[in-house]
């Protein structure tokens, strides 16, 4: 079956950094557009980030743009958010989530991961 | 940029009672809405895609309807594990991906 296990999250002080990981197994992680997806303690969702099946696309919120990075390694089938410059309103889960469709971006997020948690305080 | 929003916020209801979740956009999105339910520590599920199409899985007591800029999602008979918050989400083909706030179903 899908499985999307992230991993990587902690404690980080305001301006220090962090990669978190997304494992996937039980489909072809190479057919799929991946996603980051975050949620604040006690808020809504946010999507942050999405990567193309080949990695050659990517694109940003403007929340987080020019400070996270979105990558992938296919051999590895693992999906990875690089975060840099980080601020106390980035504390979060953050999710993993694969698009219901092969080979598309649809925005329709039909398997996610169980999420890790990222808390940037001082 | 397309906002959404929901009403109620939250509400409270019997296991049994017919319950209906709106979401409205800021402008019309056609029929580009999600609907996702969320339990407490739990990833989001995705319930419909497109405005009205039921995920794969998901129990025919969930329906969404509407396209534009107003749509509904109704859960016909409440059940037990129903109890939860649902996000409506707009999506487009140029990675515009907005949530909104969110409706809290509670136990009456």
């Amino acid at each position: 079956q899908v499985q999307l296990v992230e991993s990587g999250g902690g404690l980080v002080k305001p301006g220090g950094s962090l990669k978190v990981s997304c494992a996937a197994s039980g489909f072809t992680f190479s057919d799929y557009y991946m996603n980051w997806i975050r949620q604040a303690p006690g808020k809504g969702l946010e999507w942050i980030s999405y990567i193309s099946d080949s990695g050659d696309y990517t694109h940003y919120a403007d929340s987080v743009k020019g400070r996270f990075t979105i990558s992938r390694d296919n051999a590895k089938n693992a999906l990875y958010l690089e975060l840099t410059s980080l601020r106390a309103d980035d504390t979060a889960v953050y999710y993993c989530a694969r698009e219901r469709s092969s080979g598309w971006l649809l925005g329709t997020w039909s398997q996610w991961g169980q999420g890790t948690l990222v808390f940037v305080s001082s | 940029d397309i906002q959404m929003t929901q009403s109620p916020s939250s509400l409270s209801a019997s296991v049994g009672d017919r319950i209906t979740i709106t979401c409205q956009a800021s402008q019309a999105i056609y029929n580009d809405l999600n609907w996702y339910q969320q339990k407490p520590g739990k990833a989001p599920k995705l319930l419909i895609y497109d405005a009205s199409s039921l995920e794969t899985g998901v129990p025919s007591r969930f329906s969404g309807t509407g396209s534009g800029t107003d749509f509904t999602l109704t859960i016909s008979s409440l059940q037990p594990e129903d109890f939860a918050t649902y996000y409506c989400q707009h999506h487009d083909n140029v990675a515009v991906f907005t949530f909104g706030p969110g409706t809290k179903v509670e136990s009456k």
